[in-house]
């Protein structure tokens, strides 16, 4: 079965700086990759998905992320961290043997101080 | 539109009420999810609708009883809860209920109350 694991249950930092929230994920074929936002009491916001090709991928608010195979990683990056980047974000797994099926990180806190 | 409608958006019930939760969504999507979300914890699969038929139920307890009415329309009746129950319940939708690459599209979520 597919599982993520988010190591980070907090991580704060300062606006305007750089940011690198981490995701490994365990599946045996070709992951279906995502990461979402939560902000407190709301649904879901999708920011960015991996399915095949360019392993770097570019998603809203100027998020990205880079899928490593070899590292069975999907790290969601940002520059320069705003205020309103605080929130929870979710990174998810699913596959094609699995169907609609994702599974969902710990989540990570982002706190940001100014 | 690409919202994903969801009511109440809160939910104060005893345990012995019977409650329903409704989801709504006019994107044309094909699957429809209920999710349970507890504080500080990720969402939950409990089930999935394809094409308006129930394909995945996750050992939800039968207090929990899924409706798909019909393809934008999703309801969760809630019967005899118990305040573990209590918790923030996520609607979502995606396109093509085959395909796990499909963008799934969450609602705002109710906040149930079990007293």
């Amino acid at each position: 079965a597919q599982s993520v694991t988010q190591p980070d249950i907090h991580i704060t930092v300062s606006e305007g700086a750089s940011l690198e929230l981490r995701c490994n994920y365990s599946y045996g074929a070709t992951p279906y990759l995502f990461w979402y936002v939560q902000s407190p009491g709301q649904g879901l916001q999708l920011l960015l998905k991996y399915f095949s090709g360019d392993t770097l991928v570019q998603g809203i608010k100027g998020f990205e992320a880079e899928f490593k195979r070899s590292q069975s990683s999907f790290n969601l990056r940002k520059p320069s961290v705003h205020w309103s980047d605080a929130a929870e974000y979710f990174c998810a797994v699913g596959g094609m043997e699995y169907g609609n099926k994702l599974v969902f990180g710990a989540g990570t806190i982002l706190r940001v101080k100014s | 539109d690409t919202e994903v409608t969801q009511t109440p958006k809160h939910l104060v019930m005893g345990m012995t009420n019977k409650k329903s939760l409704k989801c709504e969504q006019h994107m044309g999507h094909r699957a429809m999810y209920w999710y349970k979300q507890k504080a500080k914890k990720p969402p939950e699969l409990m089930f999935v609708y394809s094409y308006e038929k129930l394909s995945i139920n996750e050992s939800v307890p039968s207090r929990f009883s899924p409706e798909c009415p019909n393809s934008s329309l999703l309801n969760l009746h809630l019967h005899a809860l118990q305040p573990e129950d209590s918790a923030l319940y996520l609607c979502a939708s995606s396109q093509d209920p085959g395909g796990p690459h499909n963008e799934q599209f969450f609602g705002p979520g109710t906040r149930l109350t079990v007293l």
